[in-house]
């Protein structure tokens, strides 16, 4: 079945740094792509997508492009802010199936 | 557009004792369920998938006995927890399906549960 790797945390960074989360997949077919954030206490929400290779997701400045050459949809933002603390999620897969990664923990520093 | 709640939000309860939660898309109709359990700072672990209508399809190493599920209708599931014991204690998460173009799951904010 599909696998999901991703780095590793706990990330730290100060406010206005550049952020990178990678993330690898392993799968049978062409999945589509997702991350996911998810605010203390609260579930996931989705956050950005992509259903095909050379695709790129993109919401509230984070993006990702879907590399089928490398397998893989590294998350990156420009500048992150202090609200953009969470643990994000990079998940393979459909809706009918999702294998997610193990999660990684994002603190945002003033 | 695309919200799913969960109800309760938090919940306490005796050893022994059974909990229900529910699983409620409120904009959409939802086909599939599914019902994920998340261990603290860990990934989340697919239980069961649900259909309207259908029973639930569970993943190996879930207790069907334990762990009910019901998918009554296009817009709610409920996860039953029977005779829960302390080791149930988890964050239980459901997501629904939207099959309506984008076709993605959409996750709801989550049930803290804990068994005392």
């Amino acid at each position: 079945g599909d696998s999901v790797t991703q780095m590793e945390g706990p990330v730290t960074l100060s406010e206005e740094a550049f952020l990178t989360i990678n993330c690898t997949y392993t799968a049978t077919g062409y999945p589509s792509l997702f991350w996911y954030v998810q605010y203390p206490g609260e579930g996931l929400q989705l956050l950005l997508k992509a259903t095909k290779a050379d695709d790129k997701g993109s919401n509230k400045g984070f993006e990702a492009t879907y590399r089928k050459e490398t397998t893989s949809f590294h998350l990156e933002k420009g500048s992150v802010q202090v609200s953009d603390s969470a643990v994000y999620f990079c998940a393979a897969g459909s809706a009918r199936q999702l294998t997610f990664g193990s999660g990684t923990q994002l603190t945002v520093l003033p | 557009g695309a919200v799913v709640s969960q109800h309760p939000s938090r919940v306490i309860c005796k050893s022994g004792t059974s909990v229900k939660i529910e699983c409620r898309s409120l904009d959409f109709q939802a086909t599939t369920m599914f019902w994920y359990r998340q261990f603290p700072k860990k990934s989340l672990m697919l239980m069961a998938t649900s259909n309207e209508g259908s029973k639930a399809t569970y993943e190996q190493g879930v207790e069907k006995d334990k762990f009910l599920i019901n998918h009554a209708s296009l817009t709610l599931s409920t996860l039953t927890v029977t005779s829960a014991h302390p080791e149930d204690s988890s964050f239980y998460i459901c997501s629904a399906r939207d099959g309506r173009g984008k076709d993605t799951q959409y996750f709801g904010p989550g049930t803290r549960l804990t068994v005392l």
